[in-house]
């Protein structure tokens, strides 16, 4: 199936520094991304829809001067968490589909990022 | 998108088939059934889909009932490999919002030795 790789896997920052985390779609090209949130013990949420040359949907509730979204080619979509705090601690994963191979979606392996 | 509910936990012994069932009693006729599985600390990995009738792959097999309302992928020899969170989401297929899913709480399961 289609490759998804996310960049870094794991990444500790300090309080109020942003980080930037990187969504590829390997052997594909990706008109939409899709990015989301997991803590611990609990399902995958979806944060918003990254939209290759225009800006970013974000579902409710999702601060989006907090988590720029950027998605300047059709190969790469990037998160960052901006001023970042402890409760922005978190599984982060990012999806995408290969809209000329198949309907489903293959996703990234995750980025934990620990703010400290 | 239909909602979807799963049991919250099931265990299954090793070597043994394992079934997880889903109930999608909203679906409606576009909506295909799709299945992912996460492994702990990993990214969700597709299994299989279908819109009607059972399909298999060299992962498992899901089988949806004539009235769609429900549906069961068959792990047919689980391994401990096997042991994550098992999500059932049902969509519309295809179109830019293809990688667009909801999560519910998913089923965990457990494959002992």
């Amino acid at each position: 199936g289609a490759v998804v790789s996310q960049h870094p896997s794991r990444v500790i920052c300090k309080s109020g520094t942003s980080v930037k985390i990187e969504c590829r779609s390997l052997d594909f090209q990706a008109t939409t991304m899709f990015w989301y949130r997991q803590f611990p013990k609990q399902s995958l949420m979806l944060m918003a829809t990254s939209n290759e040359g225009s800006k970013a949907t974000y579902e409710q509730g999702v601060e989006k001067d907090k988590f720029l979204i950027n998605h300047a080619s059709l190969t790469l979509s990037t998160l960052t968490v901006t001023s970042a705090h402890p409760e922005d601690s978190s599984f982060y994963i990012c999806s995408a589909r290969d809209p000329g191979a198949s309907t489903e979606a293959f996703f990234g392996q995750g980025t934990r990022l620990t703010v400290v | 998108d239909a909602k979807t509910t799963q049991p919250p936990s099931m265990d299954c012994a090793e070597g043994r088939a394992a079934n997880l069932p889903c109930n999608h009693s909203t679906i409606s006729g576009n909506e295909y059934v799709y299945w992912y599985r996460q492994i702990h600390s990993q990214g969700p990995q597709y299994i299989i889909h279908g819109l009607k009738n059972n399909e298999t792959n060299e992962m498992a097999s899901l089988i949806i009932t004539e009235d769609r309302k429900s549906s069961t992928l068959i792990l047919p020899h689980a391994t401990l490999r096997d042991t994550a969170v098992y999500y059932c989401i049902v969509r519309v297929g295809g179109g830019n919002q293809g990688g667009k899913l909801i999560f519910g709480q998913g089923t965990e399961l457990s494959v002992k030795p």
